[in-house]
């Protein structure tokens, strides 16, 4: 069946310093990709979305591309802020009324 | 605009108590979701409703029941309460875009 796989966490990172949080799927066909993100005390927000092979979304800073060769979708920040501190959710849509299927979930911790 | 609401925020029950948590949203979305946070496992899907008046099963249905009560609101309702239940629970609803939920604070449920 539909899986999702994530980097375990936590990450933790100083200030302006790179990220790279990594994701993998496994599904049948070229579903919609998606990275959400839990602010702690919160729900989860969308953050990005790609629909197809070779797209790259994009919002807030954070950037990933859909790599249907390696069945990736990492999420990247250039210059990560104490404020990108939270959960980081890797998700597919898999099919019937908007379901999606979620990944663990990775932890971010930014210090100044 | 409120989104999406939930209540309570916080709840502790005794194994074996019943009890029923709320949701609503103001978006007009259609479809609505219940979901469990556990630590290291992601969310899992336990109920949805593609509409008013219908609801299926997600990955984790034992154990609960949900009414979608109107457009607005979906309720979920723990019977018999067990240990195992303890976890966050998470409202969402969805318009008809691919991928996009959008998600309710939370309640933090104790079973003891």
């Amino acid at each position: 069946g539909n899986s999702v796989t994530q980097m375990e966490g936590p990450v933790t990172l100083s200030e302006e310093a790179f990220l790279t949080i990594n994701c993998t799927y496994t599904a049948t066909g070229y579903p919609s990709l998606f990275w959400y993100v839990q602010y702690p005390g919160e729900g989860l927000q969308l953050l990005l979305k790609a629909t197809k092979a070779d797209d790259k979304g994009s919002n807030k800073g954070f950037e990933a591309t859909y790599r249907k060769e390696t069945t990736s979708f990492h999420l990247e920040k250039g210059s990560v802020q104490v404020s990108d501190s939270a959960v980081y959710f890797c998700a597919l849509f898999s099919g019937g009324y908007n379901k999606l299927i979620f990944g663990a979930g990775t932890r971010l911790a930014v210090h100044p | 605009n409120a989104g999406v609401t939930q209540t309570p925020k916080f709840q502790v029950l005794k194994t074996g108590q019943s009890m029923t948590l709320q949701c609503a949203q103001d978006m007009n979305h259609n479809s609505m979701y219940w979901y469990r946070q556990d630590p290291g496992m992601g969310l899992r899907l336990i109920y949805y409703s593609a509409s008013e008046g219908t609801t299926d099963k997600g990955e984790v249905p034992n154990g609960y029941n949900v009414s979608r009560l109107n457009k607005r609101e979906f309720s979920l309702r723990l019977e018999s309460a067990a240990p195992s239940q303890t976890s966050v629970y998470f409202c969402a609803s969805s318009p008809k875009v691919i991928g996009e939920q959008y998600f309710g604070p939370g309640t933090r449920l104790t079973v003891t």
